[in-house]
């Protein structure tokens, strides 16, 4: 079957604008996390999303946010992008807790 | 704080060497474990993951895992590494009170021919 589909895998921003990334889990999948992963602070958990309810939310400021629609695809949002926002965010997405999440290819932003 | 520490950042080894990679949490309660791996221009895998049972878990690719309650350790064995083990591993712990992964901050693992 499909596996994580991330879109789109390379996006160049610059500081202020805001970027929308796509991800569209394994078919019955109904969580959807999204990971932030850099050189620097390795893979940090940016949130989680269970037929379309946030369920957990990492330590990221709020310009940081996400949505999951009804067929559990879902967009994670980044409003006035900075610098350090420079990173490849995944997507990861399981059965539910008790189960192993699968990762996409990810979305390398750079923000210039 | 809680988190997940990784004790090697770096590895060099000759293909046929046994691997041993270190992973430590400090989490309280059961947890669910997991063993990542990011081959070069590639997406996370799962190597192996522990949610119950016996503590010795046995992943793909020849890789194991062996959990130890009492030092809140998960670490990573291979017998003999070939050159396609180039890769980089994450440790995940997943307290059983949340639903994220987190992750140390990987090691990074060079098999030389």
């Amino acid at each position: 079957k499909a596996g994580v589909t991330q879109t789109p895998r390379y996006l160049i921003k610059t500081r202020g604008q805001q970027v929308t990334l796509s991800c569209s889990p394994i078919s019955g999948h109904r969580s959807v996390s999204w990971y932030q992963q850099t050189p620097g602070q390795g893979l940090q958990f940016l949130f989680e999303y269970f037929s379309e309810t946030q369920r957990n939310k990492g330590n990221f400021p709020g310009r940081f946010s996400g949505r999951q629609f009804s067929n559990s695809r879902s967009e994670m949002n980044v409003s006035t992008l900075e610098l350090g926002d420079s990173a490849l965010y995944l997507c990861a997405s399981s059965l539910g807790r008790d189960h192993e999440a699968f990762f996409g290819q990810g979305t390398r932003l750079t923000v210039v | 704080a809680q988190s997940v520490s990784q004790h090697n950042h770096h590895v060099i080894l000759s293909e046929a060497a046994s691997l041993e990679l270190g992973c430590n949490y400090s989490y309280g309660g059961t947890v669910n474990l997991f063993w990542y791996v990011q081959y070069p221009g590639q997406h996370l895998q799962l190597l192996l993951k522990y949610f119950s049972g016996d503590p010795l878990v046995k992943g793909i690719k020849g890789f194991e895992a062996e959990f130890i309650k009492s030092k809140f350790s998960f670490n990573l064995r291979k017998p003999s590494v070939q050159w396609s083990d180039t890769a980089e591993y994450f440790c995940a712990v997943n307290p059983n009170s949340g639903y994220a992964l987190n992750f140390g901050k990987g090691t990074s693992l060079l098999v030389t021919p």
